[in-house]
């Protein structure tokens, strides 16, 4: 089946630092969501963007979307280390259950 | 409070013993999930259900079968566990598919 695949794998920065990561998609989907999943939890929802959408933001957080590309990035301004963390974006299949790629580790040092 | 519950947290058991991982969810969610997450592959869906006994293989439901006999409630049964099945699974409810609410995830062990 056709999924989300984040580009870069693990990312290691100083915190105060910007960070963007990556996600490129194969099927059509409706809305791009971004979860994060600190250690020994599960993924929560950041942010969604949705197909109509080039550019969401959110406090620190700034998601886009290029559908004629079918990726889409999320950057953080200011990383704290309470962001460390596996960013994973995800995508529907035109309504069926989202489909999660693989995830992208950010390591940020106080 | 909106919270999505996973019992028990950890479990270790034998090859061919059989597994009942419970979840639960406080927002009449009508949608629900299992996934499993392994390293380097992410999450993957291995049964959706849409509501009170209305169940839906996702990509790997082989060697797994679920239940859901309240809203509230969707548990995962593995009939004779392999140890292949080690993973960390996790529960998820949903009100319209595009914000999912995950529980904290049950280790499981299969020796």
């Amino acid at each position: 089946s056709q999924w989300g695949e984040e580009n870069l794998q693990a990312l290691s920065i100083q915190e105060g630092e910007d960070v963007t990561m990556n996600c490129s998609y194969k099927t059509y989907t409706t809305v791009v969501q971004w979860y994060r999943q600190k250690s020994g939890k599960g993924p929560a929802q950041l942010i969604l963007i949705r197909s109509n959408e080039r550019e969401k933001r959110s406090g620190r957080l700034r998601a886009t979307l290029d559908t004629s590309s079918q990726s889409s990035s999320l950057s953080i301004t200011g990383t704290l280390a309470t962001d460390t963390a596996v960013y994973f974006c995800a995508t529907d299949q035109g309504g069926r259950a989202l489909i999660f790629g693989t995830g992208t580790t950010v390591s940020v040092s106080p | 409070d909106m919270k999505v519950t996973q019992m028990p947290r950890y479990l270790i058991k034998r090859m061919g013993e059989n597994v009942l991982l419970e979840c639960g969810q406080d927002m009449s969610h009508e949608t629900m999930y299992w996934y499993r997450q392994d390293p380097g592959l992410g999450l993957q869906l291995i049964y959706i259900s849409y509501d009170v006994d209305s169940n839906s293989e996702g990509d790997i439901p082989k060697g797994y079968r679920v239940s859901r006999k309240k809203r509230e409630h969707f548990s995962l049964i593995l009939d004779s566990a392999k140890t292949n099945q080690t993973s960390v699974y996790f529960c998820a409810s949903s009100f319209d598919n595009y914000e999912q609410y995950f529980g904290p995830g049950t280790r499981l062990t299969v020796l």
